[in-house]
């Protein structure tokens, strides 16, 4: 079955820009969209953004600013790039798969730990 | 911004009835999805589109609407039961979360 894989540095100093990647195993990141949502410690969850295999995104505005996702279809990767990191981005960070046949997002990575911290 | 309403927790004894909701501006238009997610553990979804189980999703976990108000009932709580509960939606092309319920098991 469909499975993901985020990767990241763990640790970090701010201003530093993070750079993430989901790695799918099992199936085609080809007609899907993936998403980057993120849950600081003890809180809830934030999406950060979304892509579609064409490259098409949408971020989330209080985002925008620092946010990049992009994807890798020969590697079948997506990738999240995030600048000017502080204490506030310390979270989980989880990619998860938009079914393909309702809008709900069926299929979630792990998640990657970051903490920021000088 | 579009906003979504969970009370931050809920308390059902052992083989009661939990229901958890969600209130959002003319909700029952939406596509409303809820996760589970137990401590240290990525989310799961239990419930898509107001009302349907993803397969393997046990059939004491239902979904419904009500004026502005999504609920998730879970019938015979079990221990295992006990998590987070997040509601979500997409509204103009963006992903909302509820801010999650604490579902304890008494």
């Amino acid at each position: 079955q469909v499975q993901l894989q985020e990767s990241g540095p763990g640790l970090m100093k701010p201003s530093e820009t993070l750079s993430l990647t989901c790695t799918v195993s099992g199936g085609s990141i080809s007609s899907y969209f993936w998403s980057w949502i993120r849950q600081p410690p003890g809180k809830g969850l934030e999406w950060i953004g979304y892509i579609y295999y064409t490259g098409n995104s949408n971020y989330n505005p209080s985002l925008k600013s620092r946010v990049t996702i992009s994807v890798d279809t020969s590697k079948n990767q997506v990738s999240l790039k995030l600048s000017a990191v502080t204490a506030a981005d310390t979270a989980v960070y989880y990619c998860a798969r938009r079914s393909g046949s309702n809008d709900a997002f069926d299929i979630w990575g792990q998640g990657t730990m970051l903490t920021v911290s000088s | 911004s579009y906003e979504l309403t969970q009370p931050l927790s809920v308390s059902v004894a052992l083989g009661q009835t939990a229901r958890i909701t969600c209130g959002g501006n003319n909700i029952g238009s939406k596509n409303v999805h809820w996760y589970q997610q137990k401590p240290g553990q990525a989310p799961v979804l239990v419930i898509y589109n107001g009302s349907k189980r993803p397969s393997g999703i046990p059939e004491r976990l239902s979904g419904s609407y009500s004026g502005y108000t999504a609920t998730l009932t879970i019938s015979g709580a079990q221990a295992g039961d006990e998590a987070d509960y997040y509601c979500q939606v997409w509204d103009s092309s963006r992903v909302v979360f509820g801010g999650g319920t604490k579902l304890t098991v008494l």
